[in-house]
């Protein structure tokens, strides 16, 4: 069956500029992280959406970054006023649960 | 403070011979853990978890984790490396129902 899907898979952009990178989770699952994964780095929690709860926003860097997700399913990550540490993998992953979590390929982010 | 952490960047193992990767962590109250691994231009893909129950673990590929709650540790461990399975491992932990911190990442090179 289909897995998670990320658009686009690599995003170019000057400083300054507002990007939006989506996610299209499986259907079904309830569960849906954002990360941030770095150069040679883990990968950093940002936010966490559960059904229809207001979602967890703490691991979130700065008030540049803001994400939604709509009717419960496809969900859009928005980095405004990009700055070059903002350039990484951006993965965003879904489950039936916060226990097992798929994860799509990711898109790369690069800030000029 | 709640923490994961793989203290080797990298893994060499020769082929045929058993491998471990090493995860400890330090989370209060009763941890939920798991192993992910990515392969190269790949999603990250789940491996396996411990949530309760048996300390030894089974996963995919063979692969299994003992968990050691007097040593707060969650090692990957393979009876007998492939090629294959090169690629990077994270071990993440659960602490609450939406946090999971993951590891900085174990590069495993198998060596044939």
């Amino acid at each position: 069956g289909a897995g998670v899907s990320q658009s686009p898979s690599n995003k170019v952009t000057e400083k300054g500029k507002d990007v939006e990178l989506r996610c299209d989770p499986i259907s079904g699952h309830t569960a849906l992280y954002w990360y941030r994964q770095s150069l040679g780095q883990g990968l950093e929690f940002l936010i966490y959406f559960q059904g229809n709860s207001a979602p967890d926003k703490s691991g979130l860097p700065s008030d540049r970054f803001s994400a939604e997700r709509t009717g419960g399913s496809v969900s859009t990550l928005t980095i405004q006023r990009t700055q070059q540490e903002d350039s990484a993998v951006y993965l965003c992953a879904s489950g039936p649960s916060a226990d097992t979590q798929y994860f799509g390929p990711g898109t790369r982010l690069t800030v000029l | 403070a709640q923490s994961v952490a793989q203290p080797e960047d990298q893994v060499n193992v020769a082929e045929g011979n058993p491998l471990t990767v090493k995860c400890t962590y330090s989370v209060s109250g009763n941890p939920y853990l798991f192993w992910y691994v990515q392969y190269p231009n790949r999603g990250l893909q789940f491996l396996l978890k411990y949530i309760t129950g048996d300390n030894l673990v089974k996963g995919s590929y063979g692969f299994e984790a003992e968990f050691n709650k007097s040593q707060t540790s969650f090692h990957l461990k393979k009876p007998s490396a492939l090629v294959s399975d090169s690629a990077l491992y994270f071990c993440a932990v659960r602490f609450s129902a939406s946090k999971i911190i993951f590891g900085s990442g174990t590069r495993l090179s198998i060596r044939p």
